[in-house]
C-alpha cells in the first residue's frame, strides 16, 4: 500500500511559539492532503483540504491564519500552527490521495503538546 | 443526528470469536465505504475498500455494504489480539472533493 510520513512524530512546543509539521508522501503523487485532528478517544476531524499548487480548503471553524497550510509539491505538504496555545494540544495526522484513485493513506500521526 | 453513526464499544471478545463492527448512516449520495484500524497513538490504516453494495472478503476480514438500508458491517473472523484496536468506519460521495465522513470508532479488544 502507499505510506505516507510525518515529522516529527511528536513535538513539545512552549505557548506562543510555532511548530511546522511535514507529511509526504513517499511512494505516491498525492495531489490531494487532508488535514485532521484528532482528541483522545474521539474520531478524526478534517481541518483543511490541499490540492497541489492551490490555496487549502478549511473546515467551518477552523482559523486559516492559526493554522497555515503549504501543499508545494506533489509530495509534501505542511501544516504550521502558528502561536500555539494549550489548547491546540492535539494529535494532528494528514492523509494524501492519488489523483487515479478514491482512497486516502494516512501518515503515522504528529503528537502536538503545547506548554 | 451525526451523519455516520457507529457504536464506540469498547467491545472486548475472546480469541478465536467472530467479531461484528458496523455503521450506519443517513447521506444517501455516499458511495465508497472504507474501513480503517487504528493502533494507540497511531494514523489510520487502510483495511478494506467497497464501492457500492456487495460483500468483500480479504482474509479473515469480510466487509459488508447495504446501501438500501445505509449500513454496513465489518468482519473478523478468528480474531487474534493483535485486532485489539480502534476501528474507523469511512464513507464518502462521489463528489471530487474526496472527502471522507468518519464514525466515532469502535474500541476492540481480543483477549488471549
Amino acid at each position: 500500500g502507499a505510506v505516507v510520513s510525518q515529522h516529527p512524530s511528536w513535538v513539545i512546543c512552549k505557548s506562543g511559539t510555532s511548530v511546522k509539521i511535514e507529511c509526504r508522501s513517499l511512494d505516491f503523487q498525492a495531489t490531494t492532503m487532508f488535514w485532521y485532528r484528532q482528541f483522545p478517544k474521539q474520531s478524526l476531524m478534517l481541518m483543511a483540504t490541499s490540492n497541489e499548487g492551490s490555496k487549502a480548503t478549511y473546515e467551518q471553524g477552523v482559523e486559516k491564519d492559526k493554522f497555515l497550510i503549504n501543499h508545494a509539491s506533489l509530495t509534501l505538504s505542511t501544516l504550521t500552527v502558528t502561536s500555539a496555545h494549550p489548547e491546540d494540544s492535539s494529535f494532528y495526522i494528514c492523509s494524501g490521495a492519488q489523483k487515479s484513485t478514491d482512497t486516502q493513506y494516512f501518515g503515522p500521526g504528529t503528537r502536538l503538546t503545547v506548554l | 443526528q451525526k451523519e455516520v453513526e457507529q457504536d464506540p464499544g469498547p467491545l472486548s471478545v475472546p480469541e478465536g470469536a467472530i467479531v461484528s463492527l458496523n455503521c450506519t448512516y443517513s447521506n444517501s449520495a455516499f458511495q465508497y465505504f472504507m474501513w480503517y484500524r487504528q493502533y494507540s497513538r497511531k494514523g489510520p490504516e487502510l483495511l478494506m475498500y467497497t464501492y457500492s453494495s456487495g460483500n468483500k472478503e480479504d482474509g479473515r476480514f469480510t466487509a459488508q455494504v447495504d446501501k438500501s438500508s445505509k449500513y454496513i458491517s465489518l468482519f473478523i473472523r478468528d480474531s487474534q489480539p493483535s485486532d485489539s484496536a480502534t476501528y474507523l468506519c469511512a464513507m464518502r460521495n462521489s463528489g471530487s472533493a474526496r472527502q471522507l465522513t468518519f464514525g466515532s470508532g469502535t474500541q476492540l479488544t481480543v483477549l488471549p
